[in-house]
């Protein structure tokens, strides 16, 4: 069946540092792949969205390209803020099949 | 406008009680989802709705009702439920549910204590 497989957290990063969170997926065919953020007592927003290979997903300055050949979603942000403390969730949508989230990594950063 | 709105943000409740969550959209959307969230776990799906009616409810104990007056509402009525049933209830739509490319708008959840 369909799976995502997210790195492990917390992430503790200082503020301006560079930021990897690691997604790899199973699924047949082509799925879309999507990036969440979950603030603290909020609900999930879209970060970004990749919908084919080789496709890049950007918002608020974090980057993900949809990597068909190693099966991976890498999330990337360049130089990380405080106010980017949250929670995040790789997740995948394959055809008439309900929405399958990883587990979440939770990152911290200071200041 | 990617907005859905929930209320009320918090709810406290008996095992008693009756009580109704409610989700809107304005987006169009045709397809409408619950998911039962617990602290620091991914979203679960309870139950989806598409074109008004119920597509997907993933084994969700019947002390969950939802219902879908039309197309910009979902109500999720609760009852007799349990302390473990606490968590955090979220509302989601997308365009259709059709197709793998749909994007899911999630509001801002209900969290939900009972006692």
């Amino acid at each position: 069946g369909n799976s995502v497989t997210q790195m492990e957290g917390p992430v503790t990063l200082s503020e301006e540092a560079f930021l990897t969170i690691n997604c790899t997926y199973t699924a047949t065919g082509y799925p879309s792949l999507f990036w969440y953020v979950q603030y603290p007592g909020e609900g999930l927003q879209l970060l970004l969205k990749a919908t084919k290979a080789d496709d890049k997903g950007s918002n608020k300055g974090f980057e993900a390209t949809y990597r068909k050949e190693t099966t991976s979603f890498h999330l990337e942000k360049g130089s990380v803020q405080v106010s980017d403390s949250a929670v995040y969730f790789c997740a995948l949508s394959r055809g008439n099949t309900p929405l399958v989230f990883g587990k979440g990594t939770r990152l911290s950063v200071i200041a | 406008d990617t907005e859905v709105t929930q209320t009320p943000k918090h709810l406290v409740m008996g095992m008693t009680n009756k009580k109704s969550l409610k989700c809107e959209q304005h987006m169009g959307h045709r397809a409408m989802y619950w998911y039962k969230q617990k602290a620091k776990k991914p979203p679960e799906l309870m139950f989806v709705y598409s074109y008004e009616k119920l597509s997907i409810n993933e084994s969700v104990p019947s002390r969950f009702s939802p219902e879908c007056p039309n197309s910009s509402l979902l109500n999720l009525h609760l009852h007799a439920l349990q302390p473990e049933d606490s968590a955090l209830y979220l509302c989601a739509s997308s365009q259709d549910w059709s197709g793998s490319r749909e994007t899911q708008y999630f509001g801002p959840g209900t969290r939900l204590l009972v006692l």
